[in-house]
């Protein structure tokens, strides 16, 4: 039962351009989501997060929305640099210190 | 954030050995979390590493198969056991607080052959 999936196992996208990762979810019991970029040979590194009570948060270039009624997160990364590319895995939460279950993944490749 | 490291980085076993993994974090903190990220797959936690208490597993996961120990708040040891080429994944360890916020360790890396 994946409780947390992002469909998309890759994209593409120019230097400069917008990248929109996606990320679904089923247990509304969730109230906190967080992204995580991971480059090859390293661990996953924290990105940026959003609470349940919250539709919007913003740091820099990267930018999460969260539509509760839709179950659904996405990580908005403006503008586009090739320094982006690697992997980035949408995470959620029940509660704090608790377990974070991770989605697939979405492999990100922005090109020159 | 914490400083996390691995030992080792990676590693060739033959089936049926054991392994044992180190974290070490470079400040004293309140959770660890070992994750496994089988080829291909997700994240999935392994279980939850309390000081002074047996971990705590999840579903899937059992003691005898991968013992933990954490024995004070900047260190704990995952061990793989009986290996088979099943366990063939990136092993990683996390830290936190009592907040929503992980911070990871840079994994490794398991070849069962």
């Amino acid at each position: 039962d994946q409780q947390v999936k992002q469909n998309s196992p890759s994209l593409s996208v120019q230097e400069g351009r917008i990248s929109i990762l996606n990320c679904d979810y089923t247990n509304s019991m969730f109230d906190y989501f967080l992204w995580y970029k991971k480059y090859p040979a390293e661990g996953p590194t924290f990105l940026i997060s959003i609470s349940s009570i919250k539709d919007k948060n913003e740091d820099g270039r990267f930018t999460v929305f969260l539509n509760k009624s839709a179950k659904h997160l996405s990580l908005h990364i403006v503008p586009s640099q090739p320094g982006d590319s690697a992997v980035y895995f949408c995470a959620a939460s029940e509660n704090q210190g608790g377990k974070l279950i991770f989605g697939q993944g979405t492999e990100l490749s922005v090109k020159p | 954030s914490a400083v996390i490291s691995q030992k080792p980085s990676r590693d060739i076993c033959q089936r049926g050995t054991s392994l044992t993994i180190q974290c070490q974090v470079d400040s004293q903190v309140t959770m660890m979390f070992w994750y496994r990220q089988q080829p291909g797959q997700s994240l999935t936690l392994i279980a939850t590493a309390n000081q002074g208490s047996e971990a705590t597993y999840e579903s899937g996961f059992v003691i005898d198969k991968f013992p933990i120990s954490r024995p004070n708040l900047t260190f704990s040891t995952l061990t793989v056991s009986n290996m088979s080429p099943e366990d063939s994944s990136i092993y990683l360890c996390s830290v936190g607080d009592w907040s929503y916020e992980q911070y990871f360790g840079p994994g490794t890396r398991l070849t069962v052959t």
